[in-house]
């Protein structure tokens, strides 16, 4: 069935520090592509998402690129803020399922 | 357009004892979803709604989970009788039937305890 792999946490940034969360998928057919953040005591917020090979989310300054060749859809942001801390999770929807990764919990530090 | 609305926001009972969660979706979104989320891990189906029709509850544990959607709007997830390891936030969400790349939209969960 479809899975998502992504970098496991929890990981602590400076302000201002360069963002890579890692995410893999193995899925069939075209699945899209998506990533989810929670911040403290909220539920799940989409964050930005890719529905074909090669597009491009981006949303607050976070950007990821559907790579079918690798099959990934790593998260980046080039200056994190102390708002950025939140659980990042990374899914996938294949017939409208939604399968999601364990989460990464980001700590931005002043 | 407003949200899709959970209730209660927090939950706390014993073991054994029975609880109800309920769940109004966006207007208009035929699809909703009931997801578990268990502390430090991604959130996982448990059932899937089409209307008032049930498309997938595999991961439904049925022997003390049910849930309804009699009208095809609302929604109520019940668990009788809980266990401890039923202490997790249960996510609401809801999306436009058809639309696999549209997301879903989630509402702020409810918080079981079970001590």
């Amino acid at each position: 069935g479809n899975s998502v792999t992504q970098m496991e946490g929890p990981v602590t940034l400076s302000e201002e520090a360069f963002l890579t969360i890692n995410c893999t998928y193995t899925a069939t057919g075209y699945p899209s592509l998506f990533w989810y953040v929670q911040y403290p005591g909220e539920g799940l917020q989409l964050l930005l998402k890719a529905t074909k090979a090669d597009d491009k989310g981006s949303n607050k300054g976070f950007e990821a690129t559907y790579r079918k060749e690798t099959t990934s859809f790593h998260l980046e942001k080039g200056s994190v803020q102390v708002s950025d801390s939140a659980v990042y999770f990374c899914a996938l929807s294949g017939s409208e399922k939604l399968v999601f990764g364990k989460g990464m919990k980001l700590t931005v530090n002043p | 357009e407003a949200g899709v609305a959970q209730s209660p926001r927090y939950k706390i009972i014993e073991k054994r004892q029975s609880v109800a969660f309920w769940c109004n979706p966006i207007s208009g979104h035929a699809t909703l979803y009931w997801y578990q989320q268990i502390l430090g891990q991604g959130p996982k189906l448990l059932i899937q709604f089409q209307n008032n029709g049930v498309v997938d509850d595999s991961q439904l544990p049925k022997d003390r989970f049910s849930a309804e959607r009699l009208k095809g709007v609302d929604s109520t997830l019940k668990i009788q009788p809980a266990k401890l390891e039923d202490s997790a936030v249960y996510l609401c969400a809801s999306s436009l039937a058809g639309r696999r790349d549209y997301g879903y939209t989630f509402g702020s969960g409810t918080r079981l305890t079970v001590v």
